[in-house]
């Protein structure tokens, strides 16, 4: 079967540093992306990776290691916005979309 | 701006009355996807339009259907609404299908089954 695994939940403090990971087994990989979703609003994308490798983004940061089926994000500098969910999602060999259930993220003052 | 729309964004409908949920785009992409995500737990995918062929996903209930009259528009119909069907139903787009193209979700609708 295919799976996504993230940590449920992850508490951080503002101003500091937070990394969320992601590890995938799917059929297939054709890429790896990140997005962001605020409590009762829609995903929003952050970042997609299909090398490996970091990709940095401002404050946020993906990287990316397929032979281990392993992802994280990094969030620097934290600031209470960025108190969300973040869910990581996994393209396969159909290119269907296999999303984890997503890392809810608390930022502490 | 280009963007997905959801209408309504709350949405309250009474066990087996049924109701539609509404999606447009002016982003002119070709696919459409309507999901369904429930609390804490990840999106599930329901059914997808690349332009107007459809595709529904093999364990999706048969009480949920789909139209899409036009490339801007799309609608999911829930035939008989149960209890379990009170979620967050996200319509999302992307340019094409079977590629790496990124989708953009709608604000989605909050679906209450009283």
């Amino acid at each position: 079967g295919q799976n996504i695994d993230q940590p449920t939940e992850m508490t951080a403090t503002e101003g500091a540093i937070v990394q969320i990971n992601c590890t995938y087994q799917t059929s297939g990989f054709n890429g790896l992306f990140w997005y962001q979703q605020h409590a009762g609003e829609a995903p929003t994308f952050l970042s997609y990776n299909v090398l490996d490798g970091l990709e940095e983004k401002g404050r946020f940061s993906s990287f990316l290691s397929r032979s281990k089926g392993y992802s994280y994000l990094l969030l620097k500098e934290l600031q209470m916005k960025d108190s969300a969910s973040y869910l990581c999602a996994v393209l396969d060999s159909n290119y269907q979309l296999i999303w984890g259930a997503g890392t809810k993220l608390i930022i502490k003052p | 701006d280009a963007m997905v729309i959801q209408n309504p964004r709350y949405q309250v409908t009474q066990f087996g009355k049924p109701v539609t949920l509404s999606c447009s785009q002016t982003l002119n992409h070709n696919v459409m996807y309507w999901y369904q995500q429930k609390s804490s737990q990840a999106p599930k995918l329901l059914f997808h339009y690349y332009d107007k062929d459809f595709n529904n996903e093999a364990d999706t209930p048969d009480n949920f259907q789909s139209r899409r009259p036009n490339t801007s528009f799309c609608f999911l119909d829930i035939r008989s609404p149960g209890l379990g069907d009170a979620a967050m139903y996200l319509c999302a787009t992307s340019r094409q299908s079977g590629s790496t193209d990124t989708q953009y979700f709608g604000p989605g609708t909050r679906l209450t089954v009283l």
